[in-house]
C-alpha cells in the first residue's frame, strides 16, 4: 500500500516569502502525484499534476512541483506567497484508481 | 460546467441507524471515487466505482458500501452507525479511463456527524 509523508504540519510565512513544501512516497513504480489544496470553507481544489514526462509542472496560481524520481518525492514551490494562499495543502498518489493523500500542511501567511 | 454535487451538506444520525450519502459526478465523467476525512486520520479512501462496477476498495468496515447507477451518479450507504463514522465524506469524479483519467475533482462533501 502506499503511504505519503508530508514534512511540515504547519508553516508559517510573511507575504512575499518563498515557500516549500515536502512530499515523499513509498512507492517505486510508475506513479501519478498530485497536490491538492483546500482554502478555508471550501473544498478540495486541483493544484497541480505529474504523469509523466518534464519533471517540473506548473499549476495553478503560481504554483510548481518538481518530481525527483530518485528520492521519491514531489515538493511543492512558490516563490512568492500571498495572503490568500493561507489553506492546507495535500499531497496524493494515484495508484490503481485510488488516491492516497499525506496528512495535510496547514500554510498560514501573515500580510 | 458544473462540478461535482453532492447530498445532503449535512445530516445528523444517532447510533445505530443507516445513512445514505448521494453525489453527482461532473458531466462526462464516469467514476465515482468516496473518501472519508477525519481530523484524526485525514483523508482515506472508501471505494470506487467505474460504469456501475467497483474497482478499488479501501480499508473499511463491510458497513460501508456504494453502488453507482448508470447515470454516473453514486451513493453511498453506512449501516449501524457508530459515533467514529462522524466525518466529512467526499466524492470525487474523474474520466475514469483515457487521458486525464486519474484526475480526480472533489465535491463539497457532506458533513455527517453521529450522536
Amino acid at each position: 500500500a502506499q503511504s505519503v509523508s508530508q514534512h511540515n504540519h504547519h508553516v508559517i510565512l510573511s507575504e512575499a516569502a518563498s515557500l516549500e513544501l515536502g512530499c515523499n512516497y513509498s512507492y517505486g513504480g510508475t506513479v501519478n502525484l498530485f497536490w491538492y489544496v483546500q482554502y478555508p470553507g471550501q473544498h478540495l481544489q486541483l493544484l497541480l499534476k505529474y504523469f509523466s514526462g518534464d519533471p517540473l509542472v506548473k499549476g495553478i496560481k503560481g504554483f510548481e512541483a518538481e518530481f525527483i524520481k530518485s528520492k521519491f518525492s514531489f515538493n511543492l514551490r512558490k516563490p512568492s506567497v500571498q495572503w490568500s494562499d493561507t489553506a492546507e495543502y495535500f499531497c496524493a498518489v494515484e495508484d490503481d484508481y485510488k488516491l492516497s493523500f499525506g496528512a495535510g500542511t496547514t500554510v498560514t501567511v501573515r500580510a | 460546467k458544473a462540478g461535482v454535487t453532492q447530498t445532503p451538506r449535512y445530516l445528523i444520525k444517532t447510533r445505530g441507524q443507516q445513512v445514505t450519502l448521494s453525489c453527482s459526478p461532473i458531466s462526462g465523467h464516469r467514476s465515482v471515487s468516496w473518501y472519508q476525512q477525519t481530523p484524526g486520520q485525514g483523508l482515506q479512501f472508501l471505494f470506487e466505482y467505474f460504469s456501475e462496477t467497483q474497482r478499488n476498495k479501501g480499508n473499511f468496515p463491510g458497513r460501508f458500501s456504494g453502488r453507482q447507477f448508470s447515470n454516473s451518479r453514486s451513493e453511498m450507504n453506512v449501516s449501524t452507525l457508530e459515533l467514529g463514522d462522524s466525518a466529512l465524506y467526499l466524492c470525487a469524479s474523474s474520466r475514469g479511463t483515457g487521458t486525464g483519467s486519474y484526475e480526480q475533482y472533489f465535491g463539497p462533501g457532506t458533513r455527517l456527524t453521529v450522536t
